[in-house]
């Protein structure tokens, strides 16, 4: 079974461009997360879909950031421009339900170099 | 907020023990979980508790007391390949029909021959 894949891995931008990330999540899967860690700190939550509803979107940094989630299979993450700031990894996971002990798939991630 | 804290970085020998610590506020508590991440790579599943005690996973282990707001993850017999970050994530109610999973910082696990 295929796991979260995220495209691209790796994308070097330049201040002011835009960049749509993508992943797709497990099959089957109604929740998508978006995490960013940058650098030096923690993996922070951006936000939760659930199947193509926005469940919880608080840990979007500001409105230069764009998710969707089209028909409730692959997501899109779109930051427009991009600021030296945003740089990070950005992780996608996916899980299977809601409940309780409901483990998290991740993705490998997507570097994103703002320069 | 919902501050979860472990130690940045960890040494330890090859085949010995050791443990993580990580501490959580309680409001709203969830599930905690226990993730490994190699350099470039995605962080992957190692271990869930949601009741008090210690769940063990062959040479990992992982501990919760819910009332105290602490876990720890112990790692036994220590190899070459366990040198990673490990990630302790809590799982926090945030409405009904949602968890949202909360991360430390990570703990950098260094093991040395």
């Amino acid at each position: 079974e295929a796991g979260v894949t995220q495209f691209p891995s790796h994308s070097v931008i330049e201040k002011g461009q835009t960049v749509t990330l993508r992943c797709d999540p497990i099959s089957g899967h109604d929740n998508l997360y978006w995490y960013r860690r940058v650098m030096g700190k923690e993996i922070k939550f951006l936000l939760h879909f659930v199947k193509e509803s926005k469940q919880d979107e608080s840990g979007m940094p500001n409105n230069r950031f764009l998710a969707e989630r089209t028909g409730g299979t692959y997501s899109t993450l779109k930051v427009q421009p991009a600021e030296l700031e945003d740089s990070g990894v950005y992780f996608c996971a996916s899980s299977q339900a809601w409940g309780v002990g409901t483990e998290a798939f991740f993705g490998q991630g997507t570097r994103l170099t703002v320069v | 907020g919902q501050n979860i804290d472990q130690p940045t970085e960890m040494t330890a020998t090859e085949g010995a023990i050791v443990q993580i610590n990580c501490t959580y506020q309680t409001s709203g508590f969830n599930g905690l979980f226990w993730y490994q991440q190699h350099a470039g790579e995605a962080p992957t599943f190692l271990s869930y508790n949601v009741l008090d005690g210690l769940e063990e996973k062959g040479r990992f282990s992982s501990f919760l007391s819910r009332s105290k707001g602490y876990s720890y993850l112990l790692l036994k017999e220590l190899q070459m390949k366990d040198s990673a970050s490990y990630l302790c994530a809590v799982s926090y109610m945030i409405k009904a029909a949602g968890n949202k999973l909360t991360f430390g910082g990570g703990t950098r696990v260094l093991v040395k021959p």
